[in-house]
């Protein structure tokens, strides 16, 4: 079974520039996560899609960030403009929908460098 | 105080000692529970799920659930070389099934 996959991998930009991270969860799972994880943290949920619907976007900066998943399955988290503070690694997961059982299976993520 | 709390280590054990990771969270009615492993420069690997009171094996992990006293523990047996990573705890509660991270605990097991 292929797992999460994300591209790119890493990306380097200035700040002020856009940036833009792609994600295709495992087959089957309805739900998909992107968070932010900052060296030294544990990931921090950004959004949250059931299917292709938003259930959590609470902790997503919308001024500058946002996120879509057309058709319930890929989903794009987009950065406009970057700031420094940006500068992280972006984590894609997913999981079955389920209100209890809700086993979050990782991608690679995108390190961001925003210089 | 934090939602999901973590001792940030280093944690550092000889091997095949046990090691023994720690964790307490914020909400009461959080109903499951995760640990996952993450190598630096990787992506954060579920290894343990725990969603009743008491304690769940699985291979050399057990992890440990006590929902009166708000806490879960991992257990390690006969560490190795290669459990050295950081340990994330997870707990998800039922306002929003929105997961919380801990900032993890560092383990190094010294060969």
């Amino acid at each position: 079974e292929a797992g999460v996959a994300q591209s790119p991998r890493y990306k380097i930009i200035e700040k002020r520039q856009s940036v833009a991270f792609w994600c295709n969860p495992i087959s089957g799972h309805a739900t998909l996560y992107w968070y932010q994880q900052i060296l030294g943290q544990g990931p921090k949920l950004l959004i949250q899609f059931q299917n292709n619907g938003v259930v959590d976007d609470s902790q997503l900066p919308k001024d500058r960030f946002s996120a879509e998943r057309l058709k319930g399955v890929d989903s794009t988290l987009k950065i406009q403009p970057a700031k420094l503070e940006d500068s992280a690694v972006y984590l894609c997961a997913s999981s079955f929908s389920s209100v209890r059982y809700n086993e979050q299976f990782f991608g690679p993520g995108t390190r961001l460098t925003v210089l | 105080q934090k939602e999901v709390e973590q001792n940030s280590g280093p944690l550092s054990v000889p091997e095949g000692a046990i090691a023994s990771l720690n964790c307490t969270y914020s909400d009461r009615v959080s109903q499951s529970f995760f640990w996952y492993r993450q190598y630096s420069g990787k992506s954060p690997e579920l290894i343990m799920s725990i969603y009743s009171n008491g304690d769940k094996e699985d291979g050399r992990f057990t992890a440990q659930l006590n929902k009166a006293s708000q806490y879960v523990s991992l257990l390690i047996r006969d560490s190795q070389p290669s459990d050295s990573a950081t340990y994330l705890c997870a707990v998800r509660g039922t306002g929003g099934f929105k997961t919380i991270f801990g900032a993890g605990t560092r383990l190094f097991v010294k060969a």
